[in-house]
């Protein structure tokens, strides 16, 4: 039992650049989450869905696509990527009564 | 703006003793309140939840305090130790986990 699977861990890129962001779950959580974390503003929500099929923005969805093809996995697509989306970007998975898991993160530098 | 305020932003306290960290809310329609521990290089790890119809929950040394009229909540850890020295969220979300809205983060560091 993995949890919350992300990859890659690190990833530098150029800007312009597209590339996208992994992750699984393999615990039959219906709700997945992207978070962006930046020193000194907490964690803050760039997309999430409820189940496949279904997606809507949170706080900061600006430069970022998703799809939720399967129940399992969640992935998040930089489209342009900019020196200010350099952070670091946890997803998350999660039941309706329930904590929310995290994975381990990745480091993502734009340059 | 930022629904959640947290504080402080760092904090050192002596082994054995009392670790205490802040948050504050402005949505009122907030019902879940989770506090997060994190350590360098990993991820959030949940520590401890509670709901606005209870004011205090504990498990082991964590306890959270919430004060609904005040809209603020706590994290209590008591004899804190080394191992504790960590970076601590506290978050709020309406109907359940999937829509965190976090505080800025406390670094917690437990001298020996």
């Amino acid at each position: 039992n993995a949890g919350v699977t992300q990859t890659p861990k690190f990833q530098v890129l150029k800007t312009g650049q597209s590339m996208t962001l992994q992750c699984a779950q393999d615990m039959n959580h219906e709700y997945m989450s992207w978070y962006r974390q930046d020193p000194g503003m907490g964690l803050r929500l760039i997309h999430y869905s409820v189940g496949a099929g279904i997606t809507d923005q949170g706080e900061v969805p600006n430069g970022y696509n998703v799809s939720r093809s399967t129940t399992e996995d969640f992935p998040l697509r930089l489209l342009s990527a900019a020196p200010s989306q350099t952070s670091v970007y946890f997803c998350a998975s999660s039941q309706e009564a329930g904590g929310a898991f995290f994975g381990q993160g990745t480091r993502l530098t734009v340059v | 703006q930022q629904q959640v305020k947290q504080s402080p932003q760092s904090l050192i306290v002596q082994k054995g003793g009392i670790s205490i960290i802040n948050c504050a809310y402005e949505n009122t329609a907030f019902d879940y309140f989770p506090w997060y521990q994190q350590f360098p290089g990993k991820g959030p790890a949940l520590l401890i939840a509670i709901r606005p119809d209870v004011s205090e929950k504990k498990e082991g040394r964590f306890t959270i305090s919430f004060n609904k009229s005040a809209k603020q909540f706590s994290l209590h850890i008591m004899d804190s130790q080394p191992g504790d020295s960590a970076t601590y969220f506290c978050a709020a979300s309406r109907q359940g986990a999937q829509k965190l809205v976090f505080g800025q983060g406390t670094r917690l560091t437990i001298n020996p």
